[in-house]
């Protein structure tokens, strides 16, 4: 089954300091990923996905993340945090189930932005 | 504004209740999908519905209990309710099921508290 693994539930950065949340994934097959952001008292919303058509993916507000085989890795990063960028992230991998394709979650990182 | 409307946004209950929880995913997005978050577990996958049909089950209890109706909303039951079902119940919407690819588009979600 595919899983993935968020690496520490808590990232402390300083305003303007590249920020770097690692995830990575176990799969049998070649694997659908992503990153989702939640705000406080806000539901998930997508910040970037891989689907094998490059290995790095851009996503919203300045965000990327790379697709390494070899790691089996998908780490997100951030050149320059910003204050608005604190708030939870999660890393997900879609795994087939009755014909459908459902999204597992990693325990997710919350992400500390100090001025 | 993802689009899925979720209600109610907070509920606090007994032991032993029962509860629904609402959900209207985006206009034309077939595809529901329930998860529960909590501190213990994280983000879990519950359970799929696709235009009317159960697509997958996850890690949902025999006391939970969903369906999805002709208009494409989607209520999620909880019986028997236990201190340990306090959660945030998350509603997602996606156009179809079938993409590996796709985009969860998730509510608010609604916070359940059991005393």
């Amino acid at each position: 089954a595919q899983s993935v693994t968020q690496l520490g539930s808590h990232v402390s950065v300083s305003e303007g300091a590249l920020v770097l949340l690692r995830c990575n994934y176990s799969s049998s097959v070649p694997p659908y990923l992503f990153w989702y952001v939640q705000y406080p008292n806000q539901g998930l919303q997508l910040l970037l996905k891989y689907t094998s058509a490059a290995t790095l993916v851009k996503g919203i507000n300045g965000f990327e993340a790379e697709f390494k085989k070899s790691e089996t890795s998908f780490h997100l990063t951030k050149p320059s945090a910003h204050m608005s960028d604190a708030a939870e992230y999660f890393c997900a991998v879609s795994y087939t189930s009755g014909g459908s394709y459902i999204p597992t979650f990693g325990r997710g990182t919350s992400l500390i932005v100090h001025p | 504004d993802s689009g899925v409307t979720q209600t109610p946004k907070h509920l606090i209950t007994a032991t032993g209740q029962r509860v629904t929880l609402r959900c209207s995913p985006r206009s034309g997005d077939l595809s529901v999908y329930w998860y529960q978050q909590s501190l213990d577990q994280g983000l879990q996958f519950l359970i799929q519905y696709y235009n009317g049909e159960e697509r997958a089950k996850g890690n949902i209890l025999e006391r939970f209990s969903a369906q999805q109706f002709p208009d494409l909303h989607s209520e999620l039951n909880l019986s028997s309710l236990e201190l340990g079902d306090s959660a945030l119940y998350f509603c997602a919407s996606s156009v179809g099921g079938l993409a590996p690819t796709g985009e969860l588009f998730f509510g608010e979600g609604s916070r359940l508290t059991v005393l």
